[in-house]
């Protein structure tokens, strides 16, 4: 157990529609980090926070958003769904400060299917 | 800009063989590099990192690996590779141990392991 907690584990749904994945990091971890991981484009960075700031987009598609809250728990935001979006969403969190270990520690994902 | 390349998208060993999964990195500054582990259904789990300490690493289960600057390698070697070895294996790259840097991934090794 990472300590980093995603839901919903599975989600189904159909092309056009809206979710929400959501993410809590490890405790006292301020950093979280979204990957998407899917069969052709491999594991890829899509977002980062800190203390609820974004830090760093990587390939973040316009349809899609995210943000953390005062809690530090993440949301990503996923709109306009296409077939092509179904994939694993990981999130994870990373120690800072004097607890910085220099790894990422990745909860089980969120596995979506568009239909 | 860094990058990680994995040689081998699927490697298979017979069980008490030696598993050797090859990484090259490229970057602009001394990198810090990792390999995580995803085993069916689950996350990505650190098997270990390298972060300019010693440049023999050891990781959990058996597994080490070796920073070879001169190479821009870190492979990934268990001496005796056992069945529940079988995972695919992700090797890692960042520019940074501290602030907010995030992991580049490279594609994947799927470690098949014959009995």
């Amino acid at each position: 157990d990472s300590g980093v907690t995603q839901t919903p584990k599975h989600l189904i749904t159909a092309t056009g529609q809206r979710v929400t994945l959501r993410c809590s990091p490890r405790s006292g971890d301020l950093s979280v980090y979204w990957y998407q991981q899917s069969l052709d484009q491999g594991l890829q960075f899509l977002i980062q926070y800190y203390n609820g700031e974004e830090r760093a987009k990587g390939n973040i598609l316009e349809r899609f958003s995210a943000q953390q809250f005062p809690d530090l728990h993440s949301e990503l935001n996923l709109s306009s769904l296409e077939l092509g979006d179904s994939a694993l969403y990981f999130c994870a969190s990373r120690p800072t400060g004097d607890r910085e270990t220099g790894e990422l520690f990745f909860g089980e994902g969120s596995r979506l299917t568009v239909l | 800009a860094q990058s990680v390349t994995q040689l081998g998208s699927h490697v298979s060993v017979s069980e008490g063989a030696l598993v050797l999964l090859r990484c090259n990195y490229s970057s602009s500054v001394p990198p810090y590099l990792f390999w995580y582990v995803q085993y069916p259904n689950q996350g990505l789990q650190l098997l270990l990192k390298y972060t300019s300490a010693a440049t023999l690493v050891k990781g959990i289960n058996g597994f080490e690996a070796e920073f070879k600057k001169s190479e821009t390698s870190f492979h990934l070697t268990k001496p005796s590779a056992h069945m529940s070895d079988a995972a695919e294996y992700f090797c890692a790259v960042s520019l940074s141990n501290f602030g907010n840097e995030k992991l580049t991934f490279g594609t994947g090794t799927r470690l098949t392991i014959i009995p």
